[in-house]
């Protein structure tokens, strides 16, 4: 079955230094990977998503994510982070064509709420 | 700003009653996604339509429907609502001509049944 999981419920970082929010997946055959953001009473707004070639991705707003296929990790990351950054933040997964029935859904983690400190 | 639009933003009402939320994709977007998000089962798949079909469906109760209409906006139909159906629904769209397309998500109908 497809899972992702975001293993820490909240990341608790100072302003001006470098996040990572965790996140590892579980899909039968080649994943697709993508990070969304939700900032409160808004909906969710697309990041970066990973789908072949380079495995660092590059995203709006300063972030990245490293894709690590042996791991099966998919982690945002961003240099130095803002207080403007702390929301609610998602990794979700959507499986290759053949192995998902030709499904589009994204199968979402749980969220990690990031709390970035002035 | 995503592009996809929803109304109402918010929505209050009683056990069994029957309410309609509605979606407009993106301009030039044929897929409409539907997703519940709740405190206990976080953001769920619910249906997704493709240029008015049916295409996938997930954890979507029998008492909800949906459909995509010719001029390409959904409607999600939520009937006999319980205390549980409490939820912040969104809707998603994208291009759909490749498999890896983006879902551009809406800003959210929140439900409150009381």
């Amino acid at each position: 079955a497809q899972s992702v999981a975001q293993p820490e419920d909240q990341v608790n970082v100072a302003e001006g230094n470098p996040l990572t929010v965790k996140c590892t997946y579980s899909v039968s055959g080649n994943p697709y990977l993508f990070w969304y953001v939700q900032y409160p009473n808004r909906g969710l707004q697309f990041l970066l998503k990973y789908i072949t070639g380079d495995n660092l991705v590059k995203g709006s707003y300063g972030f990245e994510a490293e894709f690590n296929k042996s791991q099966t990790s998919f982690h945002l990351k961003k240099p130095s982070a803002l207080v403007s950054d702390s929301a609610l933040y998602f990794c979700a997964v959507r499986a290759s064509f053949m192995f998902s029935g030709g499904y589009n859904k994204l199968i979402f983690g749980a969220g990690t709420r990031l709390a970035v400190h002035p | 700003d995503s592009g996809v639009t929803q109304t109402p933003k918010h929505l209050i009402t009683a056990t069994g009653q029957r309410v309609t939320l509605r979606c407009s994709p993106r301009s030039g977007d044929l897929s409409v996604y539907w997703y519940q998000q709740s405190l206990d089962q976080g953001l769920q798949f619910l249906i997704q339509y493709y240029n008015g079909e049916e295409r996938a469906k997930g954890n979507i109760l029998e008492r909800f429907s949906a459909q995509q209409f010719p001029d390409l906006h959904s409607e999600l139909n939520l009937s006999s609502l319980e205390l549980g159906d409490s939820a912040l629904y969104f809707c998603a769209s994208s291009v759909d001509r490749v498999y890896t397309d983006t879902q551009y998500f809406g800003p959210g109908t929140r439900l409150t049944v009381l």
